[in-house]
């Protein structure tokens, strides 16, 4: 248990439609990282939020886009899903240290 | 960040060392060694990381070679739990929310009873 919990676990949606992932960062994490991982493939980032802040970005295109909140909890959106959207959606919170790993959102696209 | 080489997958004896290596000939002297592993559907865990020195603690061990061109993770006494995907990560020192990590496909490894 690394105390960064993530909701929903599962969730099915529709192309073009809109999703919104949650995270609850560990307690004094000030830093919350979102990745993308298909299946097969390795953890992708997607963006870091620092004290509230966008603060470093992959390969993702603006459909993606987060929060951050005062308690350091963390919100990712997608607009206009696409097929290759689905995958497993994973946050990680830190303090300039070690990341620790939710356990996932995993989103299916159809 | 620098580019990582594993092997994709390794079997290893139940009870026995696995030794999982990881080339990384581009690292940088101000970039790190991280490992990772994911267990299936859980989120990558942190096991443990180094400079230059080796370092050890209660999962593993880490043994860097002295030109910081490659390294190897060591589970002392593999058990069926550490079954996982293990990434190989080489990153400078996390700071102010510069704290990205860049995976790559990492090694499956299979402990065999």
């Amino acid at each position: 248990e690394t105390g960064v919990t993530q909701s929903p676990t599962h969730l099915i949606k529709t192309r073009g439609q809109q999703v919104t992932l949650r995270c609850s960062s560990q307690s004094g994490h000030n830093t919350v990282s979102w990745y993308q991982q298909a299946l097969g493939q390795g953890p992708q980032f997607i963006f870091q939020y620092y004290r509230e802040e966008e603060n470093g970005r992959g390969n993702f295109p603006p459909r993606f886009s987060g929060l951050q909140f005062p308690n350091y909890s963390s919100e990712l959106n997608v607009n206009a899903l696409e097929l290759d959207d689905s995958a497993l959606y994973l946050c990680a919170s830190s303090r300039q240290g070690e990341q620790y790993f939710g356990p996932g959102t995993r989103l299916l696209v159809l | 960040d620098a580019k990582t080489t594993q092997p994709p997958s390794m079997d290893c004896a139940e009870g026995r060392a696995a030794n999982l290596p990881c080339n990384h000939s581009t690292i940088s002297g101000n970039e790190y060694v991280y490992w990772y592993r994911q267990i299936h559907s859980q989120g990558p865990q942190y096991i443990i990381h180094g400079l230059k020195n080796n370092e050890t603690n209660e999962m593993a061990s880490l043994i860097i070679t002295e030109d910081r061109k490659s390294s190897t993770l060591i589970l002392p006494h593999a058990t069926l739990r550490d079954t996982a995907v293990y990434y190989c990560i080489v990153r400078v020192a996390p700071n102010f929310g510069n704290e990205k990590l860049t995976f790559g496909t990492g090694t499956r490894l299979t402990i065999i009873p």
